[in-house]
């Protein structure tokens, strides 16, 4: 059974940083591409960011480009999404989705929420 | 950035009835077009891609159809737990971009 698991999200000042992260287990991670896609509330889809299997190929959205990092760790079956400068923006549930190019299983996502 | 334009913003059909959705790109994306339902509360789910083909487990009510800036998903017969948000999203060029929603909603 696929499950993804995302943890991290928060409350966080203008300006700051969290890190996210999505667990993964249920098949061969190391095989699959995998995304961040986030939902601000109330709105639609918007893909932030993904990463190919061996992290050789590394996409941003222009929103974020320069602000968030996405990595894996594969040993440990691991997605990450580094997000630094912080915009009220951003404020958003973000997913974890397996897939490059189409997200087949997301996990449950994680709220992020950036206010002073 | 290819704009995806969903049609209509809300629709209200009766249970076991056929609904239409559609999606229009700005731009052709060939047949690289996906399309969700998501429910209150929770992640989007992949119904279709490559326009047409259903993913592992969607039932057959559920088709998808057309290529380069025209898409419909089609649900044949409508059942309770169909009424959801659906979105389209194209996957042709990076920057992937989702249409708006179709809101279905019971009649």
């Amino acid at each position: 059974q696929v499950q993804l698991v995302e943890s991290g999200g928060g409350l966080v000042q203008p300006g700051g940083s969290l890190r996210l992260s999505c667990a993964a287990s249920g098949f061969t991670f190391s095989d699959y591409y995998m995304s961040w896609i986030r939902q601000a509330p109330g709105k639609g889809l918007e893909w932030v960011s993904y990463i190919s299997s061996g992290a050789g190929f590394i996409y941003y959205a222009d929103s974020v480009k320069g602000r968030f990092t996405i990595s894996r760790d594969n040993a440990k079956n691991s997605l990450f999404l580094q997000m630094n400068n912080l915009r009220a923006e951003d404020t958003a549930v973000y997913y974890c989705a397996r897939g490059g190019s189409t997200g087949d299983w997301w996990g449950q996502g994680t709220l992020v929420t950036v206010s002073s | 950035e290819v704009v995806m334009t969903q049609s209509p913003a809300t629709l209200s059909v009766s249970p076991g009835e056929r609904a239409t959705l559609s999606c229009r790109a700005s731009q052709s994306v060939s047949s690289n077009l996906a399309w969700y339902q998501q429910k209150p509360g929770q992640a989007p789910r992949l119904l279709i891609y490559g326009a047409s083909t259903r993913a592992t487990g969607i039932p057959a009510r559920f088709s998808g159809s057309g290529s380069g800036t025209e898409f419909t998903l089609t649900i044949s017969s409508l059942q309770s737990e169909d009424f959801a948000v659906y979105y389209c999203q194209q996957y042709n060029n990076w920057l992937y971009t989702f249409g708006q929603g179709t809101k279905l909603e019971i009649k």
